[in-house]
């Protein structure tokens, strides 16, 4: 069984910071994958960034980043030059082993503060 | 591709009546996914298929939920009777199957269910 943890309810940032959201997974599976999915409040789930277990190396898609520590099991996202949009629930998710669900966090609600 | 299609986008219903809600994949994607996001709970699976066949359906609540998939291009969750706790919105989501774990899953809309 897999479980993701988000312990930060909510998070707010200013206009150009960065911000880092948290998340630590448990999982038994050798070989899985990571995910940070955003929600705004138009409800659609958007997938930020994805990183698999066997890469050492962190991911990055433009302004976001992720900071990868699998001996930990963290899996943070790291917002750099905060803009207005980026305002909205972010949800940390793991797929992996048998099972092909996605397993997600209770989320993250960012605010950007013009 | 227009999407995950769900509808309908709203439902209000009394407790008790029975309730569908559809949901049509991008077409091609073999996995179909059914989760359920409240509040309290978050981001829940209730079932999901592959190539129409149902894999997991450990998180279904209970047997007043009932989910099918009749073709690769549809797929209904039914819930009869329906609570004031089934209240929530409910995501169909699909993916292909290329890529293996690492493979994007594709969301609709939702569905915002309101049982009163």
């Amino acid at each position: 069984a897999q479980t993701v943890t988000q312990s930060q309810p909510e998070m707010s940032v200013q206009e150009a910071e960065t911000v880092t959201l948290s998340c630590t997974y448990d999982t038994s599976e050798s070989d899985y994958y990571l995910f940070w999915y955003k929600q705004p409040p138009s409800r659609q789930m958007i997938l930020v960034i994805r990183q698999e277990a066997y890469k050492q190396q962190n991911a990055t898609e433009n302004r976001f980043s992720v900071n990868f520590q699998k001996a930990a099991k963290s899996f943070s996202l790291k917002i750099s030059d905060s803009q207005l949009g980026d305002a909205a629930m972010y949800f940390c998710a793991s797929r992996g082993g048998s099972n092909y669900k996605l397993t997600f966090g209770k989320g993250t609600l960012l605010t950007v503060n013009p | 591709d227009a999407g995950v299609i769900q509808s309908p986008r709203h439902e209000v219903t009394e407790m008790g009546q029975e309730v569908t809600l559809r949901c049509k994949p991008i077409s091609g994607h073999d996995y179909l996914f059914w989760y359920r996001q409240t509040m309290m709970r978050g981001l829940e699976l209730l079932i999901y298929f592959n190539n129409n066949v149902p894999i997991d359906d450990s998180g279904m609540p209970e047997d007043r939920f009932s989910a099918k998939m009749p073709n690769a291009s549809f797929s209904t969750l039914k819930i009869q009777p329906s609570e004031p706790r089934d209240s929530a919105v409910y995501f169909c989501a699909s993916s292909p199957n290329r890529g293996g774990w690492g493979t994007e899953a594709f969301f609709g809309q939702g569905t915002r269910l309101t049982v009163v």
